[in-house]
């Protein structure tokens, strides 16, 4: 497997429901992100994890909670959601030290919140 | 939060015909890169820039870093179909990444 995994690819979850999004990288890089891709909106940072320590999380509701237990492996704990949520989660990596240049993307995960 | 403005929103060209598109910003950036999505797909990093007055080619794209630093250019060249996407522009500021409003590329062969 190489570059940046996501799983699963498609999610339906109801508001009610815990579900927990997988990103995994095989480039050996030190920094992780996840974005959220909404229709006609530019992408949207949301978590940055650097040497596995958040440094950012850019005002985004408790619902969501990352957890990044080493530099390869990056989760999106859902819980509680709203169907404006529903869009492609993207996770990134990139060789980090501070610096997010040149990130490289997964293929997303497309949730719906029904 | 920053916003990258790009233009066109959105282009339908005939195969063999150059493109060109721009993204601008309000704010000085130090790095402006250039990503391209498919449906259904992540961005794919086309090209990385890193100085102002850079222009860096690969392959049939060509990009470059303005010199004002709150701009940059894409061309491509001689399209062929598999160039649809959406072409985003990118840049980082801090730990913050901001990407461009996409500008939408239909090719008729």
């Amino acid at each position: 497997e190489t570059g940046v995994t996501q799983t699963p690819r498609h999610l339906v979850m109801g508001m009610t429901n815990k579900k927990s999004l997988k990103c995994e990288q095989h480039l050996g890089h030190n920094a992780m992100y996840w974005y959220k891709q909404s229709a006609k909106k530019p992408l949207e940072l949301m978590f940055v994890y650097n040497f596995k320590e958040q440094t950012e999380n850019n005002s985004v509701p408790s619902r969501f909670s990352p957890e990044c237990p080493n530099s390869s492996h990056l989760f999106l704990h859902l819980h509680t959601l709203q169907p404006e949520d529903s869009a492609l989660y993207l996770c990134a990596s990139s060789h980090g030290g501070g610096s997010p240049y040149e990130q490289y993307f997964g293929p997303g995960t497309r949730l719906t919140v029904t | 939060g920053q916003q990258l403005n790009q233009s066109p929103q959105s282009m339908f060209i005939q195969e063999g015909e150059d493109v060109s598109m721009n993204c601008t910003s309000s704010s000085i950036f130090n790095t402006w890169l250039w990503y391209k999505q498919d449906p259904g797909e992540g961005p794919v990093l086309l090209i990385a820039l890193y100085k102002a007055g850079e222009l860096t080619s690969n392959g049939r794209l060509t990009a470059q870093f303005g010199i004002t630093r709150k701009d940059s250019f894409l061309n491509i060249s001689a399209s062929i179909p598999s160039d649809v996407g959406i072409y985003f522009c990118a840049g980082p500021t801090g730990n913050q990444f901001y990407f461009g409003t996409g500008t939408s590329l239909t090719v008729i062969p």
